[in-house]
């Protein structure tokens, strides 16, 4: 079956330093990734994703490159903000499975001023 | 506008009560889902339905029932509540079955006393 490995947390930086969030994954077929972001108190919500290999995702400073060889899906990002404080979810979603995302167990990530 | 919006976003209540979680998006998607979030952050799936008819059940028990009145609305009935069902519980949507990209709602805050 499918299955997605985060970075185990919780990950605490200081303000400007540089983020990576690494995740693995098994699937088969070519699945689509993602890393979705929750807020405190929020629900979560799509921060980036790729279709493809090779295909880079970009939002708000964060990026994530899809690495067909390595089954990679690292989140970096080169300077953190105290906002960025957050629980962040790599995810697949792969053709054939209902419709069904599979998501790894999440990172907390604390930044600290 | 709330895209995906659903409550109560807390309910506290008694161990065997009965209570009902609902959900609305308003985004014209075909297949909307419910997710729980333990206290660790874990995100399990444990329903979804495309176009009003069930297409994922996970092992969830039977006190669980989720009802769908139409693509727009997802709702969520617990029988006989128990502490274990304490979570949050998110509903989500997506364009279609494998699509990938989930919206979700804010969550409801379940506790069980």
């Amino acid at each position: 079956g499918n299955s997605v490995t985060q970075m185990e947390g919780p990950v605490t930086l200081s303000e400007e330093a540089f983020l990576t969030i690494n995740c693995t994954y098994t699937a088969t077929g070519y699945p689509s990734l993602f890393w979705y972001v929750q807020y405190p108190g929020e629900g979560l919500q799509l921060l980036l994703k790729a279709t493809k290999a090779d295909d880079k995702g970009s939002n708000k400073g964060f990026e994530a490159t899809y690495r067909k060889e390595t089954t990679s899906f690292h989140l970096e990002k080169g300077s953190v903000q105290v906002s960025d404080s957050a629980v962040y979810f790599c995810a697949l979603s792969a053709r054939g499975n209902a419709g069904k995302s599979t998501f790894g167990d999440g990172t907390t990530l604390t930044v600290k001023p | 506008d709330t895209a995906v919006s659903q409550t109560p976003k807390y309910l506290v209540t008694q161990m065997g009560n009965d209570k009902s979680i609902k959900c609305e998006q308003n985004l014209g998607h075909d297949t909307m889902y419910w997710y729980k979030q333990d206290s660790k952050k874990f995100l399990k799936i444990m329903f979804s339905y495309n176009n009003k008819e069930l297409i994922i059940n996970e092992t969830v028990p039977n006190r669980f029932s989720p009802k769908s009145p139409d693509k727009a609305h997802l709702n969520l009935h617990i029988n006989s509540l128990e502490l274990g069902d304490s979570a949050v519980y998110f509903c989500a949507s997506s364009l279609g079955q494998n699509t990938g990209e989930l919206f979700f709602g804010e969550g409801s805050r379940l506790t069980v006393l």
